[in-house]
C-alpha cells in the first residue's frame, strides 16, 4: 500500500507571493491533516479534512486554507506569504471514521520565503 | 486538559549502548499512546503504537516502549543504538474517538545524537 504523498518537496517562494502544496493519502484513508513544523514552535497543527469538509482547526491566521476533493487528496494554500512562514509543511493521513487515533505522515514539503 | 512531556531536549549516547526516552502524559482515561521518528528533513515515521493490552510494545528498528499507568510514562527504550539512530523523537497521546490526527498530541520532541 503506498504512503502519504506530498508534492512537491521544496519550494522557495517570495514574500507577498501565495503557495500551494498538495498531499495524497493512504488509500482508503478519508482524513488529512496538516501540520507546520519549525525549530522554535515545534510541530502545530493547521487543520484536519474529513470527507471534503474541515472537521477540526488550529490557531492560525486565515491565510492558511484548505480543501480536500473527493479522492481524499488535500491541498493546503497559504496566501501572501510572510517569512515566517518558512517551515516544514506536513501532512498526515488517518482513516478518520474508526474508534482508534493513528496517523501517518508524508515527508513533508520544505518551504522557504525569501 | 491531556499533554505530553518530553523533560530531554538532546541526548547523546555512544554507539552500541542502551538507550531510554522518557515520556510523561497527561490524561484522564487509558490514552492511545505513540513514539514517532524524524530524520533531518523528512517527515515522522511511526515506531510503535499501544492502544491496550501487554504493556511492552515492541516496535521497529529494535525499539520498544512500556506503559506505566502509575508513573503516567510511556518511556522507549534501544538495547543497543546504531549511527542512523540518530535523529529527532516525538512521544504522542491520542484522544479516543474518530481517528485524526488532530486527535494526537505531540512533546516537544528529544534529539538523540550518537557518538562514535
Amino acid at each position: 500500500k503506498a504512503g502519504v504523498t506530498q508534492t512537491p518537496r521544496y519550494l522557495i517562494k517570495t514574500r507577498g507571493q501565495q503557495v500551494t502544496l498538495s498531499c495524497s493519502p493512504i488509500s482508503g484513508h478519508r482524513s488529512v491533516s496538516w501540520y507546520q513544523q519549525t525549530p522554535g514552535q515545534g510541530l502545530q497543527f493547521l487543520f484536519e479534512y474529513f470527507s471534503e469538509t474541515q472537521r477540526n482547526k488550529g490557531n492560525f491566521p486565515g491565510r492558511f486554507s484548505g480543501r480536500q476533493f473527493s479522492n481524499s487528496r488535500s491541498e493546503m494554500n497559504v496566501s501572501t506569504l510572510e517569512l515566517g512562514d518558512s517551515a516544514l509543511y506536513l501532512c498526515a493521513s488517518s482513516p478518520g471514521d474508526r474508534d482508534v487515533t493513528e496517523a501517518f505522515f508524508g515527508q513533508g514539503t520544505r518551504l522557504t520565503v525569501v | 486538559a491531556q499533554s505530553v512531556t518530553q523533560p530531554d531536549i538532546h541526548i547523546t549516547v555512544s554507539e552500541g549502548a542502551s538507550l531510554e526516552l522518557r515520556c510523561n502524559y497527561s490524561y484522564g482515561a487509558t490514552p492511545y499512546l505513540f513514539w514517532y521518528v524524524q530524520s533531518p528533513g523528512q517527515g515522522l515515521q511511526l515506531l510503535l503504537k499501544y492502544f491496550s493490552g501487554d504493556t511492552l510494545v515492541q516496535g521497529i528498528k529494535g525499539f520498544e516502549a512500556e506503559f506505566k499507568r502509575s508513573q503516567s510514562s510511556f518511556n522507549l527504550r534501544k538495547p543497543s543504538v546504531h549511527w542512523s539512530d540518530a535523529a529527532e523523537y516525538f512521544c504522542a497521546v491520542g484522544e479516543k474517538g474518530y481517528s485524526s490526527a488532530s486527535k494526537i498530541i505531540f512533546g516537544s520532541g528529544t534529539r538523540l545524537s550518537i557518538r562514535p
